[in-house]
């Protein structure tokens, strides 16, 4: 079985900061590695994701992931964040081979303040 | 892009009547979709994984006559929270997938809030 961990569950930072989101996760197999981006009371946006190939991905606002095999992670980055970023964070693994059926992390919420 | 379509965004129903939430992949075939569940400030938690013409399979814990999912063709699957209770309160989220193999994506509905009164 897959699982994921989040262990931060509130991440305060200044606009224009940098910011780490941290994601771990355990799986007896290869794994398929996502991130989520939650607005309130909206459903969930593919961030970025991981699947095969180079090891850092990166989304169009900005945010970076890198894949470590060895350490089992894949932290979200962002060099400088801004208010809008303000928003619930989920990391996710789905089984390497296909599988589609998606764990989750407990979630990290970012709040950018001015 | 493919956009998976959930309706509706919010309902209120009584304790113990039944609420259906829909959700349509609009411009793709999803021979899988699935259901997800999360409760206020936490993780979504998968409750049943739906195929397209046949039986849903329910996650550990998950009471499949209560939540009755239906998947009656590749382009709709249906949540039925019945005989409702204020605990059914959540936020219901689906997602629906392209065929498998590696590469494929995964689109997420905008999620449905059920409230129980």
């Amino acid at each position: 079985a897959q699982s994921v961990t989040q262990l931060d569950s509130q991440v305060p930072v200044f606009e224009e900061a940098p910011v780490e989101l941290r994601c771990n996760y355990s799986s007896s197999v290869s794994v398929y590695l996502f991130w989520y981006v939650q607005y309130p009371n909206q459903g969930l946006q593919l961030l970025l994701k991981y699947l095969s190939g180079s090891t850092l991905v990166e989304s169009i606002n900005g945010f970076e992931a890198e894949f470590n095999k060895s350490q089992t992670s894949f932290h979200l980055r962002k060099p400088s964040v801004h208010i809008s970023d303000t928003a619930e964070y989920f990391c996710a693994v789905s089984e390497g081979g296909g599988g589609n059926k998606l764990t989750f992390g407990t979630g990290t919420q970012l709040k950018v303040e001015l | 892009g493919a956009v998976v379509s959930q309706h509706p965004s919010w309902v209120i129903c009584k304790s113990g009547t039944s609420v259906k939430i829909e959700c349509r992949s609009l411009d793709f075939q999803a021979t899988t979709m699935f259901w997800y569940r999360q409760f206020p400030k936490q993780s979504l938690m998968l409750m049943a994984t739906s195929n397209e013409g046949s039986k849903a399979t329910y996650e550990q814990g998950v009471e499949k006559d209560k939540f009755l999912i239906n998947h009656a063709s590749l382009t709709l699957s249906t949540l039925t929270v019945t005989s409702a209770h204020p605990e059914d309160s959540s936020f219901y989220i689906c997602s629906a997938s392209t065929p498998l193999g590696p590469g494929n994506t995964i689109y997420f509905g905008e999620g449905s809030w059920l409230t129980v009164v």
